[in-house]
């Protein structure tokens, strides 16, 4: 496996269930993001690692909980979601923090996991 | 605050057709600016980038300038291909953060 992979593609759920979103990087970064996708909607930042420890945490609700066992996993455990949340949920990852003019600190995207909350 | 606009699709276009897409941006400071491409079932993709005013970001024949006077980077292409057909973002950040903002996307269609 190459960049970065999430599991599963496709995630189907009911309000009452529990389920997790895994995202693996095989780059050697240190930063992970969760992005939540919605249509006709800019990109929303959900949650930044570094070095495994949360630095951000972008007014997410608590049915959202994220853990990053490591520099290369990072997981979205999902409890009791409403149908608003249903969305295309992207994970990345970069060297470190520090993007903007930086030439070789680019955010590496994954395919994204499809949720949809019935 | 800091936001990106971009032009609302899908846009559908026949192939060798010359592409323009809308950007601009408000923004306190000097942003660097970003074009970021998502094939289908694909995560995005940075496609180019530029880091000051009047720098041209180029890649795979797409081209964009970063414009202070009109706060703009529209991405141009001169002749697109059925394979170019994904969803573009026009997206900023500021040197040193690791916050994008991002626009809302533009659907791209080439027809064949």
């Amino acid at each position: 496996e190459t960049g970065v992979t999430q599991t599963p593609r496709h995630l189907v759920m009911g309000m009452t269930n529990k389920k997790s979103l895994k995202c693996e990087q095989h780059l050697g970064h240190n930063a992970m993001y969760w992005y939540k996708q919605s249509a006709k909607k800019p990109l929303e930042l959900m949650f930044v690692y570094s070095l495994e420890e949360r630095v951000e945490n972008n007014s997410v609700p608590s049915r959202f909980s994220p853990e990053c066992p490591n520099s290369s996993h990072l997981f979205l455990h999902l409890h009791t979601l409403q149908p608003e949340d249903s969305a295309l949920y992207l994970c990345a990852s970069s060297q470190d923090l520090r993007l903007g003019s930086d030439p070789y600190n680019e955010q590496f995207f994954g395919p994204g996991t499809r949720l949809t909350v019935l | 605050g800091n936001s990106v606009t971009q032009m609302e699709g899908p846009v559908t276009l026949s192939e060798e057709a010359f592409l323009t897409i809308n950007c601009t941006y408000t923004a306190t400071g000097y942003p660097s600016l970003f074009w970021y491409v998502q094939y289908p079932g694909e995560g995005l993709q940075l496609l180019l980038k530029a880091t000051k005013a009047d720098d041209k970001g180029s890649n795979k024949g797409f081209e964009a300038t970063y414009r202070k006077e009109t706060t703009s980077f529209h991405l141009e292409k001169g002749s697109v291909q059925v394979s170019d057909s994904a969803v573009y973002f026009c997206a900023l950040s500021f040197s040193g953060t690791y916050k994008y903002i991002f626009g809302t996307g533009t659907r791209l269609k080439v027809l064949a």
